[in-house]
């Protein structure tokens, strides 16, 4: 099994909506990954967590809060969030955070999110 | 500040044909520059990386040249086929975790 499977596929939200994306694998990863596409535009890291724990954080904005109750699955809730949120949220594993230099990091198909 | 740069935000050839995709970057930190493909409604997907310390590295059709003065690097497709039509994104990481990303050359190959 070497899925990442992410829930929703598509979310449509309003701006005083509270929502959770889901990320899960089972490739007994440790490293967890959020990354953040806009339309046309690179992927974006936004939060690493390796070993259960927030390793990374890129300066992301409070109304994103990420979480990793286990080392398989990944969630990251949503609150108060503004129409230029809207985007394609990628969730990724890797068996260690330095794997990623190798390319054995696994994205799933991304969460499609649309603020009104 | 973008540090891994893709000029080309597109990319048209024949099937059977060479592909070209260039990359070019400005931290010397990087250790490491991959290459993803990715298909519409799906995730990125790996396709081949190399290591500072190299310049070439070869899977298949696909080979990655990297030159460390120019800090530029290209992906190479030979021979192109329809199938490899996708966005491809450059990628760079420094032994962090990181993987910055380019802004990706959408490559359609002509049947």
């Amino acid at each position: 099994d070497t899925e990442v499977t992410q829930t929703p596929k598509h979310l449509v939200m309003g701006m005083t909506n509270k929502k959770s994306l889901k990320c899960e694998q089972h490739m007994g990863h440790r490293a967890m990954y959020w990354y953040k596409q806009k339309a046309k535009k690179p992927p974006e890291l936004m939060f690493v967590y390796s070993y259960e724990k927030l390793s990374i954080n890129e300066s992301v904005p409070s109304r994103f809060s990420p979480e990793c109750p286990n080392s398989s699955l990944l969630n990251l809730h949503l609150h108060a969030l503004q129409p230029e949120d809207s985007a394609l949220y990628l969730c990724a594993s890797s068996q260690e955070i330095s794997r990623v230099e190798t390319g054995e990091l696994f994205f799933g198909e991304g969460s499609r999110l649309t603020v009104l | 500040d973008q540090q891994v740069k893709q000029n080309s935000p597109s990319l048209s050839v024949q099937e059977g044909r060479i592909s070209i995709l260039n990359c070019d970057y400005t931290n010397s930190m990087f250790d490491y520059f991959l290459w993803y493909k990715k298909y519409p409604a799906e995730g990125p997907t790996f396709l081949i990386s190399i290591s500072s310390i190299k310049d070439k590295n070869e899977d298949g059709r696909f080979t990655v040249f990297l030159n460390k003065s120019a800090k530029h690097l290209s992906l190479h497709i030979v021979p192109s086929q329809p199938g490899d039509s996708a966005v491809y994104f450059c990628a760079a990481t420094s032994n962090t975790g990181k993987l910055i990303f380019g802004q990706g050359t959408t490559l359609q190959v002509k049947p």
